[in-house]
């Protein structure tokens, strides 16, 4: 059973353009979480989704940012116009009973 | 609003060392409490899971206690090794979903 997977690993965006995140849960799971660890920072909760579902999105700001997790594929955060203190370390975990189990991370630099 | 707090921040011991991290939480109404491991450039590793009606966890190792009443929670890690050397993070939940960490202790073992 692969673990959490994360693409891409490294992402470098120019202000203004547009940054897609990808996460496939580990087989099985149909919970997906987003953190978001800024530089010299904790991890943040940004959201939570079931399959075609948002169940918690309280930490995510309210412009710029979306998520989703469709019925087939994988999650998606996906960030508009980004801009320089996007850039962050955004982790994906998916969650089997009550533990929850991280991917690798995508490592998203804005210039 | 719950606040989780891990000192010290940073730690370097030479090897063979026992060594004790603390994590502390201001909102003792958690459900459970994990501490993971994260190495440079790379993802979370769950080490421990204590459930709110435990009081300690242990793995190999390591030991993880829980004092839900004070808000603490300690690591500890003995006879520790170069490969010990990582940031620890700990985190709380609330109920069956989103995690608040802390903001880590890093640690340098030192041969």
């Amino acid at each position: 059973n692969a673990g959490v997977m994360q693409n891409p690993r490294h992402l470098v965006r120019r202000r203004g353009q547009e940054a897609r995140l990808r996460c496939s849960p580990m087989k099985g799971h149909s919970h997906v979480y987003w953190y978001r660890q800024l530089p010299e920072e904790g991890l943040k909760f940004m959201v939570y989704l079931q399959k075609e579902n948002i169940i918690d999105e309280s930490g995510m700001p309210k412009e710029r940012f979306s998520a989703e997790f469709p019925k087939e594929g994988p999650s998606i955060l996906r960030i508009q116009q980004v801009v320089r203190g996007d850039s962050a370390a955004y982790f994906c975990a998916s969650q089997y009973q009550e533990t929850q189990y991280f991917g690798p991370g995508t490592r998203l630099l804005v210039l | 609003k719950q606040e989780v707090t891990q000192i010290p921040a940073a730690l370097s011991v030479p090897e063979g060392e026992n060594l004790v991290l603390n994590c502390s939480f201001t909102d003792s109404a958690i459900y459970n409490l994990q501490w993971f491991r994260q190495d440079p450039g790379k993802g979370l590793t769950s080490l421990l899971l204590i459930q709110s009606s435990q009081r300690e966890q242990t793995s190999g190792r390591l030991n993880a206690s829980l004092d839900k009443s004070s808000g603490r929670s300690t690591l500890y890690i003995a006879a520790s090794q170069p490969g010990d050397s990582a940031t620890y993070l700990c985190a709380v939940s609330h109920n069956t979903d989103k995690l608040i960490f802390g903001t880590g202790t890093r640690l340098q073992v030192f041969p």
